[in-house]
C-alpha cells in the first residue's frame, strides 16, 4: 500500500526551543492532515492542507504543504511543555478514494 | 462532529484466542469508518476501511477481519489471535474530511 515517511521519529527539546518534523511521499497527495495524540490518547486533527505549496498558521505551528504535494511539514515555534504528543501527518491519495495513511509520527518531548 | 464509541478499552488475550472488538458511531450516517492499529512506538498502520453496510476493503494481508452489519457499527475480529496482533487499535470515522478517532482499545496477545 501507500506510505508516508515522516522524520524525525523522536524529538526532545528544551521548553522554549523550536520543533519540526517532515512528512514525504513518494507519490503525489491530493492533500494531507496533521493530527496530535497526547500520551495515552488518540489522535486529534490539527488541519488540513489542499493546495500546493500552501502555509497555515494556528497560534505557534506552522504548516506547510510542498510546491509538488509531496512533502509537508509542522513547526512549532517556542515549544511548551502542553505541546508534548506524537504529531503525525496523514496523506491522502488521488484515486485512492477515502483512505488517509498516516505517517510513522514524531514524539515531542518538551523538557521543561 | 461525531462521537466515535469503542470497547473493550482494555483486554488480555491468549494467543489462538478469539477476538472482537466493536465501534460504533453517533452523530452522522453513511459514513466512512477505519480500523487502525498503533503497536508500540510506532505510526498508525490502517488495517480496514469501509465506506458502506458491507463494504470492505483491508489494506494489509493479517490473520485479522472487520465487518460492517450496520451503518454506524464496525467490527475488528480474529479467529486466532497471534502475538504480534498486540497494539492500540484505533476506530475511526470520516466526516467532513476529517477523521475522528475513537478512544482505542489496547490489545496484549500473551
Amino acid at each position: 500500500g501507500q506510505q508516508v515517511m515522516q522524520i524525525p521519529q523522536y524529538q526532545h527539546v528544551q521548553e522554549g526551543e523550536d520543533f519540526t518534523t517532515y512528512c514525504n511521499s513518494s507519490t503525489t497527495l491530493s492533500n494531507i492532515q496533521w493530527y496530535k495524540q497526547r500520551p495515552g490518547g488518540h489522535p486529534v486533527f490539527l488541519i488540513q492542507l489542499v493546495k500546493s505549496g500552501e502555509v497555515k498558521k494556528q497560534k505557534r505551528l506552522t504548516f506547510q504543504f510542498g510546491e509538488a504535494k509531496k512533502n509537508s511539514s509542522l513547526h512549532i515555534t517556542a515549544t511548551q511543555t502542553t505541546d508534548v504528543g506524537t504529531y503525525f501527518c496523514a496523506g491522502k491519495y488521488w484515486g485512492a478514494g477515502n483512505q488517509f495513511y498516516f505517517g510513522t509520527g514524531t514524539s515531542l518531548t518538551v523538557i521543561p | 462532529s461525531q462521537t466515535i464509541h469503542q470497547w473493550p478499552a482494555t483486554l488480555v488475550q491468549p494467543v489462538g484466542s478469539p477476538l472482537s472488538l466493536e465501534c460504533t458511531v453517533e452523530g452522522t450516517s453513511n459514513p466512512n469508518l477505519y480500523w487502525y492499529r498503533q503497536a508500540a512506538g510506532r505510526g498508525l498502520q490502517l488495517l480496514f476501511y469501509s465506506v458502506g453496510i458491507g463494504q470492505i476493503s483491508s489494506e494489509v494481508p493479517q490473520n485479522l477481519s472487520a465487518s460492517r452489519p450496520q451503518d454506524r457499527q464496525f467490527i475488528l475480529s480474529s479467529k486466532k489471535l497471534l502475538l504480534s496482533d498486540s497494539g492500540f487499535y484505533l476506530c475511526a470515522s470520516g466526516l467532513g474530511g476529517k477523521i475522528y478517532f475513537g478512544e482505542g482499545s489496547w490489545l496484549t496477545v500473551v
